[in-house]
């Protein structure tokens, strides 16, 4: 499975829009973009994924660019409690959960 | 409400102490596994298992061991050959038809006395 590079910290003000970018050039064409987030002390989250669509769902959309090698998930109306690491992980959707690789993720501080 | 229960969220070992971390879920899970959180590292896979009475070895499985006698239930046992046990231990599951949904509990936090 492909890696991923994101920047290790962003910052957001409450109730505007966090957009989270992900680099993942190396993606295959069956390989799917996963985003997980991870609030301190607690275990990480499933937010969404996505193969080619941009895709949205209750709790953020995930727009991915037509040559797959990057995407951006957004946070529409960032609150306090999306202050988390939040996680893009590639992987093919035949393959075992073992080949996740979990990288450090984007520490994202929302601000009042 | 269905969920995947970690017990004790803080646990501490002595040295040469073997140590269990309990893991539970009512989710119908077929599909468990343990991971390892390091501070400034990202998870990293223990263990797994995928059906009842079978589990892998992850990526550094040395110094501890599982067992799946039930499907709802993942104990990790954290022996004294893991020289380097403290860490924030997860665990997670995923349904057949979801492999790319993994559900996680809350984490145990191992620390050596």
């Amino acid at each position: 499975d492909a890696k991923t590079t994101q920047p290790p910290s962003m910052d957001c003000a409450e109730g505007r829009a966090a957009n989270l970018p992900c680099n993942h050039s190396t993606i295959s064409g069956n390989e799917y973009v996963y985003w997980y987030r991870q609030i301190h002390s607690q275990g990480p989250q499933y937010i969404i994924h996505g193969l080619k669509n941009n895709e949205t769902n209750e709790m953020a959309s995930l727009i991915i660019t037509e040559d797959r090698k990057s995407s951006t998930l957004i946070l529409p109306h960032a609150t306090l409690r999306d202050t988390a690491v939040y996680y893009c992980i590639v992987r093919d959707n035949a393959g075992n959960n073992r080949k996740l690789i979990w990288g450090l993720g984007t520490s994202l501080a929302v601000n009042p | 409400d269905g969920g995947i229960t970690q017990s004790p969220k803080y646990l501490f070992r002595k040295e040469g102490q073997n140590v269990t971390l309990s893991c539970e879920q009512n989710l119908n899970h077929d599909a468990m596994y343990w991971y390892r959180q390091d501070p400034g590292q990202g998870l990293r896979l223990i263990y797994y298992s995928q059906i009842v009475n079978d589990f892998q070895k992850g990526d550094i499985a040395e110094g501890y061991s599982v067992s799946r006698e039930k499907k709802e239930s993942f104990p990790l046992t954290v022996t004294s050959a893991q020289k380097n046990p403290t860490a924030f231990y997860l665990c997670a599951s995923s349904a057949a038809g979801q492999k790319e949904k993994l559900f996680f509990g809350s984490g145990t936090q191992l620390s050596v006395l």
